[in-house]
């Protein structure tokens, strides 16, 4: 079956270092998305990418589609306290309405 | 206004009873999902329901069974709880229209399950 392999599993960034991880999947993808949970919370989305290459900003995050729709990342300028918690992405590939997550990036922020 | 909310929010039980978890979204939303979350943060999805039909029954066991009345509501009950099934259980929706099979994912807050 459909796996998304993201990597890394953790990350502690002193405050005002840039952050990233990285998705894989092993197969092609219809779809990605990005959620992140806080500690205690529930998964928030952040956003979607459906174009091959697709490169999309929100303030200091920037995500990308791999040209081939197996792969994606999210980066992370000047890293704040309030970016902590952990980041999934999770991608579908075919036309069911089942999404795969990653095990997720925790990332931590020393200020 | 609360978009996806869960009752409840904690669960304490013993093995072998039998619980039930309710779900409630407020979006219009026509699929519904639930989630287990274990102890290493890891989302699986064990089944989703789209206008009260159920679409997606992952591999879980038949001591939990899935129900919804209506496109609003998806509960979950689950009979002979065991140790393994203590987790945190999300409760999602989603609109499926469009170009996609599916949507961005309301989560709900959760229900941690502690089995004793």
């Amino acid at each position: 079956g459909q796996q998304v392999m993201q990597i890394p599993q953790y990350q502690h960034v002193q405050e005002g270092e840039d952050f990233t991880t990285y998705c894989n999947s092993s197969t092609t993808l219809s779809n990605i998305q990005w959620y992140k949970q806080r500690p205690g919370g529930h998964p928030v989305f952040l956003i979607q990418l459906v174009k091959s290459g697709e490169v999309k900003k929100q303030k200091r995050l920037t995500f990308q589609f791999g040209e081939a729709k197996k792969n994606s990342s999210l980066h992370i300028t000047a890293t704040q306290t309030t970016d902590v918690g952990t980041y999934f992405c999770a991608g579908s590939g075919g036309s069911n309405y089942k999404l795969t997550f990653g095990k997720g990036t925790l990332l931590t922020v020393n200020p | 206004d609360t978009a996806v909310s869960q009752t409840p929010k904690y669960l304490v039980t013993q093995m072998g009873n039998d619980k039930s978890i309710k779900c409630e979204q407020n979006l219009g939303h026509d699929t519904m999902y639930w989630y287990k979350q274990d102890s290493k943060k890891f989302l699986k999805i064990m089944f989703s329901y789209n206008n009260k039909e159920l679409i997606i029954n992952e591999t879980v066991p038949n001591r939990f069974s899935p129900k919804s009345p209506d496109k609003a509501h998806l509960n979950l009950h689950i009979n002979s709880l065991e140790l393994g099934d203590s987790a945190v259980y999300f409760c999602a929706s989603s609109q499926v229209s469009g170009g996609t099979p599916w949507g961005e994912q309301f989560f709900g807050p959760g229900t941690r399950l502690t089995v004793l």
